[in-house]
């Protein structure tokens, strides 16, 4: 089973909003990664957990907030979003930390009016 | 220059024609790559990877890597409708906390 789920499937927020992305996997593996894909692009990298801990974070504004609250689960707050953050939101899980084959959920639509 | 070139396309094909897609790219480092297909509004589905130099073939998709010419292609024999998507590429060299490089993508789209 190669499945990463992600809740929810779509998500409209105004931008005085707090709310929360989750994503889930059951394939035991330790590093998980959220990125951001806006319309007829690739997908660019926001965060890195490695077993839990946070790796890496790509100078992502400090609205979004990450969390991991254990190996099978990875979040992603949002506080005072702006429009332009309207985008599709992927979850992403690799067995370790050479990243070479990760697997992708289906994402979260966000729309920020 | 960008580490990674794809041509977005868009690439129209009949049903069962041959399709190649290819990507280049700069860093000699990259020793894993990869093809995800995406169909719209959806999350990247990983089709194949490649460590290295070589080809590597799964029922009608082939995967070439020539890390001499910093050069990979995918393959898609008997093409179909359902093959409609964008295809991209993604590598990475093989060291903790680097990020996987994606191309554009390119959209193909194959009509019965």
């Amino acid at each position: 089973d190669t499945e990463v789920t992600q809740t929810p499937k779509h998500l409209v927020m105004g931008m005085t909003n707090k709310k929360s992305l989750k994503c889930e996997q059951h394939m035991g593996h330790r590093a998980m990664y959220w990125y951001k894909q806006k319309a007829k692009k690739p997908p660019e990298l926001m965060f890195v957990y490695s077993y839990e801990k946070l790796s890496i974070n790509e100078s992502v504004p400090s609205r979004f907030s990450p969390e991991c609250p254990n190996s099978s689960l990875l979040n992603l707050h949002l506080h005072a979003l702006q429009p332009e953050d309207s985008a599709l939101y992927l979850c992403a899980s690799s067995q370790g930390v050479v990243r070479e084959t990760q697997y992708f959920g289906p994402g979260t639509r966000l729309l920020v009016l | 220059q960008k580490e990674v070139e794809q041509d977005p396309g868009p690439l129209s094909v009949p049903e069962g024609a041959i399709v190649s897609l290819n990507c280049t790219y700069s860093n000699s480092a990259f020793q894993y790559f990869m093809w995800y297909r995406q169909y719209s509004r959806k999350g990247p589905e990983l089709l194949m990877y490649t460590y290295s130099s070589g080809n590597k073939e799964d029922g009608r998709f082939t995967a070439q890597v020539d890390k001499s010419s910093k050069y990979i292609s995918l393959f898609i024999r008997d093409s179909q409708p359902s093959d409609s998507a964008t295809y991209l590429c993604a590598m990475t060299p093989n060291q903790a906390g680097t990020a996987l490089i994606f191309g554009k993508g390119t959209t193909l789209s194959v009509s019965s």
